[in-house]
């Protein structure tokens, strides 16, 4: 079975730029959650969505971030506009109920 | 606030058996979960605890103590493949997502 997929793996872009980061979940999970991992602070959740409902966007750093689930196959993380501050590993995970999440491999994000 | 605190680092040598402790201040509690990541690589689930006690699976067991907030992770026989960074995880209630530590990165050396 295929996992989470996120895309791009490596994204590297100039300050001021627009940022579009995807996620297919697994096919049947009903939870969807955006995390964003650095040295300093960690895995951090940013938001998350069940049943393609926005459920908690508290994380969410600022204005500048904001995520959509149009349907139960697909999301995205959007920074506009990006700063070098926001560079970090963003994660994808989605779970079925109180089931284990399972993690995508992740976007390397560089903003230089 | 949600604090959850483990080791930064620990090394260990090929063959031995390590512990990775981890204790949790939350607002409140319904599993604990650890996930191993490789570095460069997604978190991967390795187990789960709800009631207190010892889960067993192969290499890996985990403890909790719901009481004490402390759980930790035990891995015998260790292989250089066990170096990776483990990190714990509390779910604080119902099906709401979990809040991780910053996790211990485990280096085996021969």
């Amino acid at each position: 079975d295929a996992g989470v997929i996120q895309s791009p793996r490596h994204e590297v872009t100039e300050m001021g730029q627009e940022v579009t980061l995807r996620c297919k979940p697994i096919s049947g999970h009903d939870y969807l959650f955006w995390y964003r991992q650095t040295m300093m602070r960690g895995l951090e959740l940013l938001i998350y969505f069940n049943n393609n409902v926005p459920i908690d966007d508290s994380g969410m750093p600022e204005d500048r971030f904001s995520a959509k689930m149009p349907n139960a196959s697909f999301s995205t993380l959007k920074i506009q506009p990006s700063e070098p501050r926001d560079s970090a590993v963003y994660f994808c995970a989605s779970s079925f109920g109180d089931q284990p999440q399972h993690f995508g491999d992740g976007t390397r994000l560089s903003i230089l | 606030g949600q604090n959850i605190d483990q080791p930064t680092e620990m090394t260990a040598t090929e063959g031995a058996i390590v512990q990775i402790n981890c204790t949790y201040q939350t607002s409140g509690f319904n599993g604990l979960f650890w996930y191993q990541q490789h570095a460069g690589e997604a978190p991967t689930f390795l187990s789960y605890n709800v009631l207190d006690g010892l889960e067993e699976k192969g290499r890996f067991s985990s403890f909790l103590s719901r009481s004490k907030g402390y759980s930790y992770l035990l891995l015998k026989e260790l292989q250089m493949k066990d170096s990776a960074s483990y990190l714990c995880a509390v779910r604080v209630s119902g099906n709401t997502p979990l809040v991780f530590g910053k996790g211990t990165r485990l280096s085996v050396i021969a």
